[in-house]
C-alpha cells in the first residue's frame, strides 16, 4: 500500500529556518517524482515544486524559486521541503504528492496527510 | 505560465440537482486537465484525469468534457457527500497550475 506520511504541524517565527518532511513507503522511492502543494488558510492549491530521487533533480516553480528548496533521502526513503527564512506570507498547510509522467508531469493521487506551518511573529 | 479560470466560485445546489464547473486555460495544453475533490481537512483527491477519464473507483455520475476551448466538469444527481470544493488542473507545462476552484454547498 503507498503512503505518504509527514511531520508534525510547526509554529515558528518570521526569519526562522525549517525542514519539513515526507515519508514515503508501499512503492519504490526512486522510481517517482515526489512534490510539494501550498494551501493558505481558506485559499487554493499552489503547486510548489518536486524531486526526483533517483537523481536528485528538482523543478520549482518560479514563484517560489530562491525561497524553498526540496531534496530526497533514498537511505529513509523521505522527501524534504525547506526554507532558510520563513516569512509570514507562508503560512500554509503544506502537502507531499506522489508525481506520474503524465503529461510534462502530474500529481497521483498519493498525498500526505499534510503539515500545517505557521509563522507568526 | 499557464493560468487556469475556473468558474463559478461558488455554487449552491440541492440533492438530486445536476451541476456543472467551467475551466478555461490561458494558453493550449493539451488535454492534460485533471478534476480534484477536496473536503475540508482532507487531501484533496483525483476525479478524473485527461479531461475525461474516470479514477478508479470515482462513481459514474462525476464526469469531465470539453466544449471549444472551455472544459467542463459536471456532477449527475447530486450526493450529500459530493459537498466540497472542486479544482481544475493543467499538467502540460511546469509549473503545474490550478484553478481557483469551486465550493459547491447545499441549498
Amino acid at each position: 500500500e503507498v503512503q505518504l506520511v509527514q511531520s508534525g504541524a510547526e509554529v515558528k517565527k518570521p526569519g526562522a529556518s525549517l525542514k519539513i518532511a515526507c515519508k514515503t513507503s508501499g512503492y519504490r522511492f526512486s522510481n517517482f517524482w515526489i512534490g510539494w502543494v501550498r494551501q493558505k488558510p481558506g485559499k487554493g492549491l499552489e503547486w510548489i515544486g518536486m524531486v526526483h530521487p533517483g537523481d536528485s533533480t528538482t523543478r520549482i516553480s518560479p514563484s517560489f524559486l530562491d525561497h524553498v528548496s526540496v531534496s530526497a533521502d533514498t537511505s529513509t526513503n523521505t522527501t524534504y521541503l525547506q526554507w532558510r527564512s520563513l516569512n509570514v506570507s507562508d503560512t500554509g498547510n503544506y502537502y507531499c504528492v506522489r508525481h506520474l509522467l503524465r503529461g510534462v508531469v502530474t500529481t497521483d493521487s498519493f498525498w500526505g496527510q499534510g503539515t500545517m506551518v505557521t509563522v507568526s511573529s | 505560465d499557464i493560468q487556469m479560470t475556473q468558474s463559478p466560485s461558488s455554487l449552491s445546489a440541492s440533492v438530486g440537482d445536476r451541476v456543472t464547473i467551467t475551466c478555461q486555460a490561458s494558453h493550449d495544453i493539451n488535454n492534460y486537465l485533471n478534476w480534484w475533490q477536496q473536503k475540508p481537512g482532507k487531501a484533496p483527491k483525483l476525479l478524473i484525469y485527461d479531461v475525461s477519464n474516470l479514477e478508479t473507483g470515482v462513481p459514474s455520475r462525476f464526469s469531465g468534457g470539453k466544449s471549444g476551448t472551455d472544459f467542463t466538469f459536471t456532477i449527475n444527481s447530486l450526493q450529500p457527500e459530493d459537498f466540497a470544493t472542486y479544482y481544475c488542473q493543467q499538467y502540460n507545462s511546469l509549473p503545474i497550475s490550478f484553478g481557483q476552484g469551486t465550493r459547491l454547498e447545499i441549498k
